[in-house]
């Protein structure tokens, strides 16, 4: 079964630095999509960015960029120049390609300091 | 706003009634996604419809049923209610199935059971 792991239950960051959330995941298959979705305190669930797995190119939405390493299984955010409205929780998600079920990780809890 | 709407935002009954939540995808989009967020489990994928059809099934209990109707909005059935059934259900859609596309969340029914 396929498994998303995120081993920080919570980071920290001053405002307008870089930071990393991390995301393992397990799968066997070749194709499959990963993404990365904010909770803010409203709880919405806003999707950050996306990745599909057969692209190298890392995926880049503004201040937020993705490091994939598919052979590592690999998939962390980084969020630059880092704003209070960013903090939240933020949860790592796995979809095979062309099916819709994502499994979610656990979440990261990002606080943003002044 | 996603666009998605959730009726009721919370809801508070006890063990062993029948609840009924709803879902109103966004204007246009055909798929309509059931999550759960609990405490014990995360965030949990629950079933999938598609322009009516169920599409996919996640770890959806026997006691829980859902539909799409002709127009597009979905009921999430939950029947004698446990005490784990407490939980944010959110409601997501999409436009279409198997392909990449977002799925935007609606803000969520909180649900306690006493």
């Amino acid at each position: 079964a396929q498994t998303v792991t995120q081993s920080q239950p919570e980071m920290s960051v001053q405002e307008a630095e870089t930071v990393t959330l991390s995301c393992t995941y397990d799968t066997s298959e070749s194709d499959y999509y990963l993404f990365w979705y904010k909770q803010p305190p409203s709880r919405q669930m806003i999707l950050v960015i996306r990745q599909e797995a057969y692209k190298q190119q890392n995926a880049t939405e503004n201040r937020f960029s993705v490091n994939f390493q598919k052979a590592a299984k690999s998939f962390s955010l980084k969020i630059s120049d880092s704003q209070l409205g960013d903090a939240a929780m933020y949860f790592c998600a796995w979809s095979l390609a062309n099916t819709d079920k994502l499994i979610f990780g656990t979440g990261t809890r990002l606080q943003v300091f002044p | 706003d996603s666009g998605v709407t959730q009726t009721p935002k919370h809801l508070i009954t006890a063990t062993g009634q029948r609840v009924t939540l709803r879902c109103s995808p966004r204007s246009g989009d055909l798929s309509v996604y059931w999550y759960q967020q609990s405490l014990d489990q995360g965030l949990q994928f629950l079933i999938q419809y598609y322009n009516g059809e169920e599409r996919a099934k996640g770890n959806i209990l026997e006691r829980f049923s859902a539909q799409q109707f002709p127009d597009l909005h979905s009921e999430l059935n939950l029947s004698s209610l446990e005490l784990g059934d407490s939980a944010l259900y959110f409601c997501a859609s999409s436009v279409a199935t198997g392909v990449l596309n977002e799925q935007y969340f609606g803000p969520g029914t909180r649900l306690t059971v006493t």
